[in-house]
Order: structure tokens, then sequence, then C-alpha cells
């Protein structure tokens, strides 16, 4: 089993929707988590990161932690095409290693 | 203007070769890393440095060598030990451990 598990997608929407990406963790130790887009061809961008539980507004982002059921999830409310991207989830333990656990991608096409 | 340079942005390998993929970073970060991108799969660490002659190795590291003799610069050697090199290959750098920041990336082919 992967420490991190992500739907690969694709996920199509249409322009304006609110879109729903999760991961899954195995790691009950994973204390830092991040949110990447990379676009075709491109190095991943931070977006954001979320320290233990809760949510963190960004914009239009919002990550949430739920470290009980160990789902994190990124929302985009009034999505864009420019938003059409693999999105990556990744964890961080809070001491020790300091490699990044990536998940293997989403990714989302938003229509014009 | 700040960032993280990766060089060159396509590279092919003959068979038995070595190659070397540069990466320069002008943010003045003490940490700095290299992961491997494969198609349809997540990230996976090669090797990390957190100071200047220092480096670890990460979960793939058979196959590969880097160096750090100088904060900007962190190079990896892809040697013909790596069985199967074509991938995706991201530098990334950083102050504290949950900010990395990735240069654009070189495409290794074996041809």
């Amino acid at each position: 089993q992967k420490e991190v598990e992500q739907d690969p997608g694709p996920l199509s929407v249409p322009e304006g929707a609110i879109v729903s990406l999760n991961c899954t963790y195995s790691n009950s130790a994973f204390q830092y988590f991040m949110w990447y887009r990379q676009y075709s061809r491109k190095g991943p961008e931070l977006l954001m990161y979320t320290y233990s539980s809760g949510n963190k507004e960004d914009g239009r982002f919002t990550a949430q932690v739920d470290k009980s059921s160990k789902y994190i999830s990124l929302f985009i409310r009034d999505s864009q095409p420019s938003d059409s991207a693999t999105y990556l989830c990744a964890t961080l333990l809070d001491t020790g290693r300091r490699a990044l656990t990536f998940g293997s991608g989403t990714r989302l096409q938003v229509q014009p | 203007d700040g960032g993280i340079t990766q060089s060159p942005k396509y590279l092919f390998r003959k068979e038995g070769q070595n190659v070397t993929l540069s990466c320069e970073q002008n943010l003045n970060h003490d940490a700095m890393y290299w992961y491997r991108q494969d198609p349809g799969q997540g990230l996976r660490l090669i090797y990390y440095s957190q100071i200047v002659n220092d480096f670890q190795k990460g979960d793939i590291a058979e196959g590969y060598s880097v160096s750090r003799e100088k904060k900007e610069s962190f190079p990896l050697t892809v040697t013909s030990a790596q069985k199967n090199p074509t991938a995706f290959y991201l530098c990334a750098s950083s102050i504290v451990r949950h900010e990395q920041f990735f240069g654009p990336g070189t495409r290794l082919t074996v041809l």
C-alpha cells in the first residue's frame, strides 16, 4: 500500500464549478500536508501547506486536513481554465526525514 | 529575480554514458533536493543536502551521485549503473522542510 493515495483522474469540470481534490494517507505521524500544482512539463508549484488538522484558505483555494480519518482535501472555488493542471498532495513528518511523500497526482481539466 | 534553474531542459543519453544535470539556486536556501518523476507517479527522492559538503541518500539513490561544493549548486550525475534513467528530474530547495520550491525540471531520455 502506498503511503499517500490519490485518484489520478482526469477530473473534468465546467468553468465556475467548485472542485474537490482528495488524498488519503496511511502514516498517522505525518504532520505537514502540502498541495502542489504542476502544469504539463513544468516543475511543481507550492500552493499551500497545513500543519496538523484544520482548514487553511488562500484566495479561491482551501486546504482541509482530517487527521482522524487520514484524509486531506483541496477545494477550488470558481474554477478557471487556467486551473487545468495536475494537483499533487504531499506529506511530511514533524521531525527526522526531510523528504516529502507525494501522491501520484490528480489531473484536473476545467472546460471553458 | 530569485529562483531555481535547471539545465539542460532536455537531455539524451546513450547506453553506458554518465550524464550530469545542473541545478542552481539564488534563493540563499541551505537545503537542496533531487526528485525523480515517472509518468503517473508521484515524485521520489534521490538525494538531498542540508548544508554544503554534506548530502544524504534518498529512497532511490542507486545509480546516481551528487556533490555540494557550493551553497548555490547541487548537480546530479546519472551513471551507467542506473538501469532505467528515462524520467523527469526535478531539483528543489528550501529554508524550512515543508516549503520546498521546485525548478523547471530536466527531461532525460535514454536512446
